[in-house]
């Protein structure tokens, strides 16, 4: 059984830094496509970023510079580096699997709230 | 970057009746490798986003067959054929043909 696991969400100070981590199990992690997305609460999703297996790393715009996304195949981990956080970071930070061009699995999510 | 736009905002179906909701996107989701990137998802309330369709028309494991998507190039279309308490929630649709990947921004379905 496919599961995602999201951790390393919490409260953070405007330009201050998290990571956010996702464990994978139930599947060959290495072979696909991982990706994050976020979600205001009470608002819709918005795509992050995506890795490619263990190659290209592809962003959306707001946060190129400031997001690293980045996975440890050993350890069947996703991760999200966040720096320079701002107030519109805030959102709960959902990990998925994506295949055949659609996310077919995702995390419960991790909340990220940036103030002071 | 490629908008999806999703109509209506909240659609209030009756239990049994069929529900339909439509997804536009401001360019052609036709990849170079010939496929249409187009998937919908559903998000029940304090649930995360769960896969319904993906390539236009495919059900996703699970789905149950009440469930239909079609359409090509810039428009699409999701149907419930049968409308279940179930499937109370938010619908979006996602285009992962061009990066940035974009979702629609959701549509509401609740019962009358």
């Amino acid at each position: 059984e496919v599961e995602l696991v999201e951790s390393g969400g919490g409260l953070v100070q405007p330009g201050g830094s998290l990571r956010l981590s996702c464990v994978a199990s139930g599947f060959t992690f290495s072979s696909y496509w991982m990706s994050w997305v976020r979600q205001v609460p009470g608002k819709g999703l918005e795509w992050v970023a995506s890795s490619e297996q263990d190659s290209a790393q592809y962003y959306v715009d707001s946060v190129k510079g400031r997001f690293t996304i980045f996975r440890d195949s050993a350890k069947n981990s996703l991760y999200l580096q966040m720096n320079s956080l701002r107030a519109e970071d805030t959102a709960v930070y959902y990990c998925a699997r994506s295949e055949l061009g659609a996310f077919n699995y995702w995390g419960q999510g991790t909340l990220v709230t940036v103030s002071s | 970057d490629i908008v999806m736009t999703q109509t209506p905002l909240s659609s209030p179906v009756t239990l049994g009746q069929p529900a339909s909701i439509s997804c536009r996107s401001s360019q052609s989701l036709v990849h170079s490798d010939g496929n249409t990137y187009l998937s919908w998802l559903q998000q029940r309330p304090g649930q995360p986003p769960r896969l319904l369709i993906y390539k236009i028309s495919n059900r996703f494991s699970g789905v149950p067959d009440r469930f239909g998507g079609s359409g090509a190039g810039t428009d699409f279309t999701l149907r419930i054929s049968r409308v279940e308490p179930e499937d109370v929630g938010v619908y979006y649709c996602m285009q992962a043909t061009q990066f940035p990947l974009s979702f629609g921004g959701g549509t509401k379905v609740e019962i009358k």
